[in-house]
């Protein structure tokens, strides 16, 4: 299984709501990572995940809550958005510790924010 | 810091014409260089890699060689098909897992 999976594949939330996405893979990788891209422009790093560990944190606000329960699943809880936060959401997934990981994406979840 | 640049697109070609995109980067160390090609509507898939001077990395038809002395990581095709219509993204991984993207090249192959 080389696959990462996403949910949901679109999403539609107002400013005052509470949602969550997910990420999963079964390739056993202990890096997990979650990207923004917003149109024309390149992925931008949100999170990294080493070993279920938060290592990277790209200075996003506190509105989106990552969260990694297992060495499977990621998550992005995100409340009180702003429209300009819509955008692709990407999730990845990477061996760790080697030269050239090869980073793993999944669909994306795009976010809309009304 | 590190940094790529990619040639900017759309790139519109026909049907079995010659493909370059070109990629010049920036980085300490030694980096580690790819192209992730993303289709219409779905993620990012690794095309190519390579992971020291003067290798090559190929898929698809696709090439890329990884030139120290000129900092450039630039991807060909010989003959374009439409299915190749995408934008293309040059990276690099210096250290730590993270990548540094280039600005993608939005390539449209007309039959």
């Amino acid at each position: 299984d080389t696959e990462v999976t996403q949910t949901p594949k679109h999403l539609v939330m107002g400013m005052t709501n509470k949602k969550s996405l997910k990420c999963e893979q079964h390739m056993g990788h202990r890096a997990m990572y979650w990207y923004k891209q917003k149109a024309k422009k390149p992925p931008e790093l949100m999170f990294v995940y080493s070993y279920e560990k938060l290592s990277i944190n790209e200075s996003v606000p506190s509105r989106f809550s990552p969260e990694c329960p297992n060495s499977s699943l990621l998550n992005l809880h995100l409340h009180a958005l702003q429209p300009e936060d819509s955008a692709l959401y990407l999730c990845a997934s990477s061996l760790v510790g080697l030269v050239s990981n090869e980073q793993f994406f999944g669909p994306g979840t795009r976010l809309t924010v009304l | 810091g590190n940094s790529v640049t990619q040639m900017e697109g759309p790139v519109t070609l026909s049907e079995e014409a010659f493909l370059t995109i070109n990629c010049t980067y920036t980085a300490t160390g030694y980096p580690s260089l790819f192209w992730y090609v993303q289709y219409p509507g779905e993620g990012l898939q690794l095309l190519l890699k390579a992971t020291k001077a003067d290798d090559k990395g190929s898929n698809k038809g696709f090439e890329a060689t990884y030139r120290k002395e000129t900092t450039s990581f630039h991807l060909e095709k010989g003959s374009v098909q439409v299915s190749d219509s995408a934008v293309y993204f040059c990276a690099l991984e210096a250290a730590g897992n993270k990548l540094t993207f280039g600005g993608g090249t939005r390539v449209l192959v007309k039959p």
